[in-house]
């Protein structure tokens, strides 16, 4: 029972190289989304999907982008990397989408990048 | 001012402790109040979750709601060794917004 899965788990870049993120979900779940994790920030939503052919920013959207493939993949690129991209990437997903309906959101392990 | 404040700690105690894990927040349209469990290099999991006010319990985990204080809390009674973690609360109206975490160390 996989759940969501993300990878690489680990990544070092240098400044100005690009790189894709994956992220694969088995639960059927129409919403994904991308946060990034800092220390003392907590998690910070980059972008989500709401259903598939959907996409909309979060609160750091900046220097990201997304594709949802089909309904069980959601890629994160970073068409070029800056030493403040260097963080812990978590993809996640829940059933619907999060405007007021409740729903808990399923999380992967996470992608640690670094960004040199 | 954040939408929601989390202790960061780190927080320790011995094993047998009852722990308290608390949140604050500043919208009065959060409904819906989740705590998540995060263990090291690894991702958030869902570990309580409250609808409005009031108190549900787990297992030795119980999460209480205060709406009018706009407060939360997580109750970890006789803690263990495998409780150490980072808790993160939740809360959503029109969005799921996450408290920094707090780190938590119960020590044997």
């Amino acid at each position: 029972n996989a759940g969501v899965t993300q990878t690489p788990k680990f990544q070092v870049l240098k400044t100005g190289q690009s790189m894709t993120l994956q992220c694969a979900q088995d639960m059927n779940h129409n919403s994904m989304y991308w946060y990034r994790q800092d220390p003392g920030m907590g998690l910070r939503l980059i972008y989500y999907s709401a259903s598939e052919g959907t996409t909309d920013k979060g609160e750091v959207p900046n220097g990201y982008n997304v594709s949802r493939l089909n309904k069980r993949e959601f890629s994160l690129r970073l068409e070029s990397a800056a030493p403040s991209q260097t963080s812990v990437y978590f993809c996640a997903s829940s059933e619907v989408a999060n405007r007021g309906s409740g729903q808990p959101q399923h999380f992967g392990d996470g992608t640690r990048l670094s960004i040199l | 001012q954040k939408e929601v404040e989390q202790d960061p700690g780190p927080l320790s105690v011995p094993e047998g402790a009852i722990v308290s894990l608390n949140c604050t927040y500043s919208n009065s349209a959060f409904q819906y109040f989740m705590w998540y469990r995060q263990y090291s290099r690894k991702g958030p999991e869902l570990l309580m979750y409250t609808y409005s006010s009031g108190n549900k319990e787990d297992g030795r985990f119980t999460a209480q709601v205060d709406k009018s204080s706009k407060y939360i809390s997580l109750f970890i009674r006789d803690s263990q060794p495998s409780d150490s973690a980072t808790y993160l609360c939740a809360m959503e109206a029109q969005k799921l917004v996450f408290g920094q975490g707090t780190r938590l160390t119960i020590n044997p």
